[in-house]
């Protein structure tokens, strides 16, 4: 199947400072890749979608130049939480989608990021 | 807006027994895909069934199928003969062609010894 990577699996920094998470997919290319977060106990919500090549696109109340994220290859997406503060803190995944001519796969999924800001 | 519901925050079943996940959807879209996940404590989503909206037949996957019912929006989980590793939280998820996933709240299943 279809292997997504992400990198770091856990990380902590200081208040301040920027993070930077890297999703790979490792056996196909991924024009499309989908960043979520997801709080305790609670449903990921999605951040942003990143397309290779171009701007992403971020969903409403979330600041782009606080989330910043690059697609600047068929196989590579990163998120750079910038500035980071303690209610930055989450579990960040992303997922990849594999397109086939015009018919869409489902998204992979990486393992996931937690981040802890201190 | 498309929106996904579960309303079901937790559910419990006994090995070997069944139990069904319930998920509703909102959309206008006549095409488009419907998914449950599995997140275990590893917290790493597992696909478990697809399904799409233009497929009449349910899907199934082993012990896991699904009845989806287009024209109630609804699309719920039967997993038979439950095992101790089905324990986790279970996403129903709703994607259009060219779209992104949208997920429900989640269902947390517990399985009895």
């Amino acid at each position: 199947g279809a292997v997504v990577s992400q990198h770091p699996s856990r990380v902590i920094c200081k208040s301040g400072t920027s993070v930077k998470i890297e999703c790979r997919s490792l056996d196909f290319q991924a024009t499309t890749m989908f960043w979520y977060r997801q709080f305790p106990k609670q449903s990921l919500m999605l951040m942003a979608t990143s397309n290779e090549g171009s701007k992403a696109t971020y969903e409403q109340g979330v600041e782009k130049d606080k989330f910043l994220i690059n697609h600047a290859s068929l196989t590579l997406s990163t998120l750079t939480v910038t500035s980071a503060h303690p209610e930055d803190s989450s579990f960040y995944i992303c997922s990849a989608r594999r397109d086939r001519g015009f018919v869409s796969t489902e998204a992979f999924f990486g393992q996931g990021t937690r981040l802890t800001v201190v | 807006a498309q929106t996904v519901t579960q309303s079901q925050p937790e559910m419990s079943v006994q090995e070997a027994e069944t139990v069904t996940l319930s998920c509703t959807y909102d959309t206008s879209e006549s095409d488009y895909y419907l998914f449950w996940y599995k997140q275990p404590p590893s917290r790493q989503m597992i696909l478990v069934i697809r399904q799409e909206a233009y497929k009449q037949q349910n899907a199934t996957e082993n012990r896991f199928s699904v009845n989806f019912q287009k024209a109630a929006k609804s699309f719920s989980l039967k997993i038979s003969d439950s095992q101790l590793g089905d324990a986790a939280m279970y996403f129903c998820a709703y994607r259009t062609l060219g779209g992104d996933m949208r997920f429900g709240a989640g269902t947390r299943l517990t399985v009895k010894p």
